[in-house]
């Protein structure tokens, strides 16, 4: 166990609508990573939170965003979800300074239909 | 940004025998190397990272090479067992850690019995 809590651990939903995913970075970690990973992308970095602060993007569509709250969980809001949006979402933490590891959670299994 | 290549998509090994896994980067600035493991349907877990000031770091059956040079660093996994079956991905960062993470595509590791 990495300490990293996702929930939930499987969605599935609709073209079109919206979804939040949730994450709990272990006790201590000030920042937070989100990643999507698909079959014929790997694991695509898609934007960072340090400390409720954001402090770097990646390949984020414009239709998602995410938070991260005084209480450090991060929340990644999906929206106008499409098929191809269907993919396992990674969330990690890590201790902030330079040189911490990445410690990933369990990862949502999102699928649109 | 920087772009990290990994080859072989696809490793099949004999039981017993060794496997070593390719990885380039573009970026010479990039200073912290770790690799991942992946089982099937679980989370990417670190299994060993090495730094821009070491060639090479080992750990148990597990081996890292760098050539920042040549700008490649490689897996080297001895006596694999069934239980090292999984996809492997390298990744590459400037920052020294978990920030910036800049994964390849991944390698399916297959030990035949």
């Amino acid at each position: 166990d990495s300490g990293v809590t996702q929930t939930p651990k499987h969605l599935i939903t609709a073209t079109g609508q919206r979804v939040t995913l949730r994450c709990s970075p272990r006790s201590g970690d000030l920042s937070v990573y989100w990643y999507q990973q698909s079959l014929d992308q790997g694991l695509q970095f898609l934007i960072q939170y340090y400390n409720g602060e954001e402090r770097a993007k990646g390949n984020i569509l414009e239709r998602f965003s995410a938070q991260q709250f005084p209480d450090l969980h991060s929340e990644l809001n999906l929206s106008s979800l499409e098929l191809g949006d269907s993919a396992l979402y990674f969330c990690a933490s890590s201790g902030g300074p330079v040189g911490a590891e990445a410690f990933f959670g369990q990862g949502t299994r999102l699928t649109v239909v | 940004g920087e772009n990290v290549e990994q080859h072989p998509s696809t490793l099949s090994v004999q039981e017993g025998d060794s496997a070593v896994i390719k990885c380039t980067y573009s970026d010479s600035a990039s200073n912290y190397f770790p690799w991942y493991k992946q089982e099937l349907g679980k989370r990417p877990q670190l299994i060993i990272d090495i730094r821009s000031n070491v060639g090479e770091k080992k750990d148990q059956r597990i081996a890292v090479t760098l050539n920042k040079t040549a700008k490649h660093f490689s897996l080297h996994i001895t006596e694999t067992q069934p239980e090292d079956s999984a996809v492997y991905f390298c990744a590459a960062s400037t920052r020294g850690g978990a920030d910036g993470l800049t994964f390849g595509k991944g390698t399916h590791l297959i030990i035949q019995p």
